[in-house]
């Protein structure tokens, strides 16, 4: 069965500082991965996805990721992280093909943006 | 604009007693989901559905049930509740044509059972 590891439970990090949160996934032959975030007492909510093509994926409020095949990695990036980033972010995978968009969640990042 | 709507939001229970979580939505959503979140486990699958009468087991359904009578609405039952499930509850929903679409959540549901 596919997992993921999010092996940063917290990320401090100043406010304009650039910062990366790390995800690892099983391995597969293919895979569709995701971030989604979490803001206090809300559901979550999707950041950005990969499916298919450009390794290097454009999401929302800044957030990009890339999709490592051979370190099987999707690591999360911001150049300048602001006060308002201040969340949970979850790295998720669904087996590919398999048609009930069942997604498993790694155990999530804070990330605590400091003034 | 609801989106997903989970009711209710907030409950106390003793052990051993039943409960029933409601969630809605309004999107016309083939595909519906419920989560539990604890501390330091991220979200983990307890029932999903593909479609209106349809259920099937995700990875900790146990002491759980489920039913999806009608298309927008998903039910998650604890026949007997016990302190292990003191957890927040997601429900979730989303389509599928031939790639994965985006998952909705809702806001959660805080169960408290002592």
């Amino acid at each position: 069965a596919q997992s993921v590891t999010q092996l940063d439970s917290q990320v401090p990090v100043f406010e304009e500082a650039p910062v990366e949160l790390r995800c690892n996934y099983s391995s597969s032959v293919s895979v569709y991965l995701f971030w989604y975030v979490q803001y206090p007492n809300q559901g979550l909510q999707l950041l950005l996805k990969y499916l298919s093509g450009s390794t290097l994926v454009k999401g929302i409020n800044g957030f990009e990721a890339e999709f490592n095949k051979s370190q099987t990695s999707f690591h999360l990036r911001k150049p300048s992280v602001h006060i308002s980033d201040t969340a949970e972010y979850f790295c998720a995978v669904e087996d590919y093909g398999g048609a009930t968009n069942k997604l498993i969640f790694g155990t999530g990042t804070l990330l605590a943006v400091q003034p | 604009n609801a989106g997903v709507t989970q009711t209710p939001k907030f409950r106390v229970l003793k052990t051993g007693q039943s409960m029933t979580l409601l969630c809605a939505q309004d999107m016309n959503h083939e595909y519906m989901y419920w989560y539990r979140q604890d501390p330091g486990m991220g979200l983990r699958l307890i029932h999903y559905s593909v479609g209106e009468g349809t259920t099937a087991k995700g990875e900790v359904p146990d002491g759980y049930n489920v039913s999806r009578l009608k298309k927008q609405n998903f039910l998650l039952g604890l026949e007997s509740a016990a302190p292990s499930q003191t957890s927040v509850y997601f429900c979730a929903s989303s389509t599928f044509s031939g790639v994965p679409g985006e998952l909705f959540f809702g806001e959660g549901s805080r169960l408290t059972v002592l």
